[in-house]
C-alpha cells in the first residue's frame, strides 16, 4: 500500500497568516498518461464528515474558497491556507487516488495561535 | 444525499452490517461508485470497499476476507457486512462516493455512525 505521511502533526497560526501543511508519498502518485497527480486534500470539522477541498492535487472542489491551493508532484505535496480564519479549524487528510486502496495520510490538527 | 443505517452496537465475533441510503439521484444511473470508510475514535480515516451498480467492487485487502459490499437497486442502497468483528472493528463507518473509480476522491459522504464492539 501507498503510505502517506503528513507533516507537522499539528500547528498552530495566527488568523489572518498562511497554514502550510506537507503529505509526503511512499512512491509517486504521478499518472502519467494524463499527467495528474492522484492526491486529494480533505477537511473534518469536529463531528462531522470530511469535505473534499482539493484534488488532482491542486484542483479546488467547487464552493471551496480560494484560500486553499494545494501544489507539488510526483511524492511531495502541500497544502497551502492564506489569509488563515477561525473556521478553518480542523484536522487535515491528504488522499492518494493513484492505486487501490487508496490510502490517507494520518491528519494534521490546524489551530489558531 | 448518503445516510448510513444498522446497529450501533455488534458483541465481538458476530457480524457488523450497514446500510447505506442514497437520496436525491438514483445509484443506478449515477455510474459513481459507493464506498465504505470507518474512523476509530479519534484516529484516522481507512478506506474499506467500493462498489458500483454494475455489481463491480474494490476491497481493502487487509480486511478483504471479512468484507461484503452488495447493493440493491430497487431501493437506491448499498451495504457493508463486515465478519467476525472486534473491539478493534469499533469506528464511525461513513458512505460515501467516489467520484470517478471505485478507489478515487470522495465527493459526498454521508454524517457517519457510530459503531460500538462489545460484549
Amino acid at each position: 500500500d501507498i503510505v502517506l505521511t503528513q507533516s507537522p502533526d499539528s500547528l498552530a497560526v495566527s488568523l489572518g497568516e498562511r497554514a502550510t501543511i506537507n503529505c509526503k508519498s511512499s512512491q509517486s502518485i504521478l499518472y502519467s498518461p494524463n499527467n495528474k497527480n492522484h492526491l486529494a486534500w480533505y477537511q473534518q470539522k469536529p463531528g462531522q464528515p470530511p469535505k473534499l477541498l482539493l484534488y488532482w492535487a491542486s484542483t479546488r472542489e467547487s464552493g471551496v474558497p480560494d484560500r486553499f491551493s494545494g501544489s507539488g508532484s510526483a511524492t511531495d505535496f502541500t497544502l497551502t491556507i492564506s489569509n488563515l480564519e477561525a473556521e478553518d479549524v480542523a484536522v487535515y487528510y491528504c488522499q492518494q487516488h493513484y492505486t487501490t486502496p487508496p490510502t490517507f495520510g494520518q491528519g494534521t490538527r490546524l489551530e489558531i495561535k | 444525499q448518503l445516510q448510513e443505517s444498522g446497529p450501533r452496537l455488534v458483541k465481538p465475533s458476530e457480524t457488523l452490517s450497514l446500510t447505506c441510503t442514497v437520496s436525491g439521484g438514483s445509484f443506478r444511473s449515477s455510474s459513481y461508485y459507493g464506498g465504505w470508510i470507518r474512523q476509530p475514535p479519534g484516529k484516522g480515516l481507512e478506506w474499506i470497499g467500493s462498489i458500483l451498480y454494475t455489481g463491480s467492487t474494490y476491497h481493502n485487502a487487509s480486511l478483504k476476507s471479512r468484507v461484503t459490499i452488495s447493493m440493491d437497486t430497487s431501493k437506491n442502497q448499498f451495504s457493508l457486512n463486515l465478519t467476525s468483528v472486534t473491539a478493534a472493528d469499533t469506528a464511525v463507518y461513513y458512505c460515501a462516493r467516489h467520484r470517478g473509480s471505485g478507489y478515487s476522491f470522495i465527493d459526498h459522504w454521508g454524517q457517519g455512525i457510530l459503531v460500538s464492539v462489545s460484549s
